[in-house]
């Protein structure tokens, strides 16, 4: 079975600061890896995703995530947040059926 | 392109009553999802449709809930009787066809948040 973790229901940084958002899945194979982000009253937006090839997969409005597959992980960054970034944010898995298994999200805050 | 489009976009309702969420694909997609999202939950699958055929319904919840896709157009979902704890935002989504499914990127809805009374 697949799961996602994500570490953080809440993370608050300061405008200008590096943004570290935490997931960690778990799958009996090789993984297809998403991040999803939701502005309030939206549906959820394609940030990035991973499935073969380069472990550094770039995204949308400069958000960046590495799988790390001896680390079961898929952290999301970015250099320098902006106070645009304020959403909630989603990790999630996805099995050959195209289910998405998704993580609780992290709440991003950007603080002035 | 025009993107997924659900209706409605808030529905309050009483506990025993019937609700019918909506969703309107992208054109063409072949593939299309349904999840759902209790408040202070993740986000969990219902179902999948490839065109009008239930490909997986693992995440139902119980026969209270019936999905339909006519034509292999749009999708509607039907609580009835509805109970307290449908309420929840649901989510649906859409996506191309084709062989790899899993690596298929899903455009998801704004979303249809019921509130059952």
């Amino acid at each position: 079975a697949q799961s996602v973790t994500q570490l953080g229901s809440h993370v608050s940084v300061s405008e200008g600061a590096l943004v570290l958002l935490r997931c960690n899945y778990s799958s009996s194979v090789p993984p297809y890896l998403f991040w999803y982000v939701q502005y309030p009253n939206q549906g959820l937006q394609l940030l990035l995703k991973y499935t073969t090839g380069a472990t550094l997969v770039k995204g949308i409005n400069g958000f960046e995530a590495e799988f790390k597959k001896s680390e079961t992980s898929f952290h999301l960054t970015k250099p320098s947040a902006h106070m645009s970034d304020a959403a909630e944010y989603f990790c999630a898995v996805s099995n050959q059926g195209g289910k998405l298994i998704f993580g609780q999200g992290t709440e991003l805050s950007v603080k002035p | 392109e025009a993107g997924v489009t659900q209706f409605p976009s808030h529905s309050v309702i009483e506990k025993g009553q019937t609700v019918t969420l909506r969703c309107d694909p992208i054109s063409g997609h072949d593939n299309l999802y349904w999840y759902r999202r209790v408040m202070g939950k993740e986000i969990k699958f219902l179902l999948h449709f490839v065109k009008e055929s239930k490909q997986d319904e693992s995440g139902m919840p119980n026969n209270r809930f019936l999905a339909e896709r006519t034509g292999g157009t749009y999708s509607t979902l039907k609580v009835q009787p509805a109970e307290l704890e449908d309420s929840g935002v649901y989510f649906c989504a859409s996506s191309q066809g084709g062989i790899f499914w899993g690596a298929n990127v899903l455009t998801f809805g704004a979303g249809s948040r019921l509130t059952v009374l």
